[in-house]
């Protein structure tokens, strides 16, 4: 089956400095990849829809220049929060949809396991 | 514009108990719906999805789930809790425009925790 890894796990900075998250597809190429954000006892939210070869798409309420997303490849996209603020904090997940499988509705979505990040 | 809502934040279960963990949607269009199960420090995992095909579904792990459009609801069931099952559930819809237009946005719900007691 379709497989998402999330690296790294875990990640604390300091206020001011950038972390990069990134999100791989182990089998499969994935065209399109989702960015979701995770408030502790909440639910997640999509951020951005992020697409191989051309740029993200953001949800509304979403910084673009805070959060970066690059695809570079079919199988790696990544997310940058730049200047980290404790704000930032948050559990950031990933997900990916396997194209050999159609585009509806009812293909769904493999997740990573998930980044942690704490900003001190 | 779909939305799912969660009925409870907290579920307490008996270890052998039954576990309802309830959903209701809104949606325009004929909804695409799952339940996803998120251990802690862990990604979330497929319980199970609903297409539009048999209104009764049934998931991993002894879940099931009922497609009701007049009650616009698609509650979660399992006949025994398992000290393994306490965990986030989240109820999720698709913002599925169809083949082709699909935004493959997954809406979700606010969650349910389950907690079981042995």
């Amino acid at each position: 089956g379709a497989v998402v890894s999330q690296h790294p796990s875990r990640v604390i900075c300091k206020s001011g400095t950038s972390v990069k998250i990134e999100c791989r597809s182990l089998d499969f190429q994935a065209t399109t990849m989702f960015w979701y954000r995770q408030f502790p006892k909440q639910s997640l939210m999509l951020m951005a829809t992020s697409n191989e070869g051309s740029k993200a798409t953001y949800e509304q309420g979403v910084e673009k220049d805070k959060f970066l997303i690059n695809h570079a490849s079919l199988t790696l996209s990544t997310l940058t929060v730049t200047s980290a603020h404790p704000e930032d904090s948050s559990f950031y997940i990933c997900s990916a949809r396997d194209p050999r499988r159609g585009y509806s509705g009812a293909n769904v979505l493999t997740f990573g396991a998930g980044s942690r990040l704490t900003v001190l | 514009a779909q939305s799912v809502t969660q009925l409870d934040s907290h579920v307490s279960v008996s270890e052998g108990t039954p576990v309802l963990l309830r959903c209701n949607y809104s949606s325009s269009y004929s909804p695409s719906l799952f339940w996803y199960v998120q251990h802690p420090n862990k990604g979330l995992q497929l319980l199970l999805k609903y297409t539009s095909a048999a209104t009764l579904v049934k998931g991993i792990n002894g879940f099931e789930a009922e497609f009701k459009k007049s009650e616009t609801s698609f509650h979660l069931t399992k006949p025994s809790a398992h000290m393994s099952d306490a965990a986030e559930y989240f109820c999720v819809v698709s913002d599925d425009l169809g083949y082709g237009g699909a935004t493959n946005k997954l809406i979700f719900g606010t969650g349910t925790l389950l907690a079981v007691q042995p």
